[in-house]
């Protein structure tokens, strides 16, 4: 099993569309969680951590379920400057590193 | 904003070459982390550093690989003997948190690309 996996899209959606991403880990020691965007050829950058009790930053909204080792985000009234690669991110608990899933493409047309 | 700086931002080099990529993390940060990808794949962690020593390694970060924290700001990564398979995006990432605080955002930068000939 993959360490972190996530479904590879690409999600073709209209703008104004809601649209949910999925991420599963394998480690249960594990303690950080996050999502991070990846422009075309450029760095990841953080869009936002993900807490246990869930957390919403204005259209995006994260969910842990420790017990399933899932991990959600949920992007509400998509713009076209939502388009990028959702990278689900997860530290190897008790390890100094984060772990990358392969991303998911998303792409918001008009 | 505060940023990590990475230079050069693109290398072009012969097979069996060393290479040097370096990075200025974050002045008040003190996790390192270099982490590789290469095209159209995901990004691979290759090592952290901490308190001047390499803290883990992946199995990617074999002895042709190195890290030195040279000064007190430089963040280096040397590839002692390049091979094709190493033509990748290098990023270098810092952190002022511990791994296992539960709020270790890594900043990253923009990256070095690597292309080996």
């Amino acid at each position: 099993r993959k360490e972190v996996e996530q479904d590879p899209g690409p999600f073709n959606v209209p703008e104004g569309a809601t649209v949910a991403f999925n991420c599963t880990y394998s480690n249960s020691a594990s303690q950080s969680f996050f999502w991070y965007r990846q422009d075309c050829r450029k760095e990841p950058k953080l869009l936002m951590s993900v807490y246990s009790s869930g957390n919403e930053d204005g259209r995006f909204t994260a969910q842990l379920n420790r017990a399933s080792q899932y991990i959600s985000l949920l992007i509400r009234d998509s713009k076209l400057s939502d388009s990028a690669t959702y990278l689900c991110v997860v530290n190897a608990g008790g390890y100094n590193k984060l772990i990358f899933g392969a991303g998911t493409r998303l792409a918001v047309h008009p | 904003e505060p940023e990590v700086t990475q230079t050069p931002s693109h290398q072009v080099t012969q097979m069996g070459q060393e290479v040097i990529l370096r990075c200025v993390p974050i002045s008040n940060h003190l996790y390192f982390y270099w982490y590789r990808q290469i095209l159209g794949q995901k990004v691979e962690f290759l090592v952290s550093f901490y308190n001047n020593e390499i803290s883990e390694k992946s199995e990617i970060f074999d002895d042709q690989f190195s890290v030195e924290r040279p000064d007190g700001s430089n963040f280096t990564l040397k590839i002692r003997s390049t091979k094709l398979e190493d033509s990748a995006m290098y990023f270098c990432a810092s952190s002022n948190r511990a791994p296992n605080s539960g709020a270790n955002v890594l900043t990253f930068g923009a990256g070095s690309r690597l292309t080996v000939l």
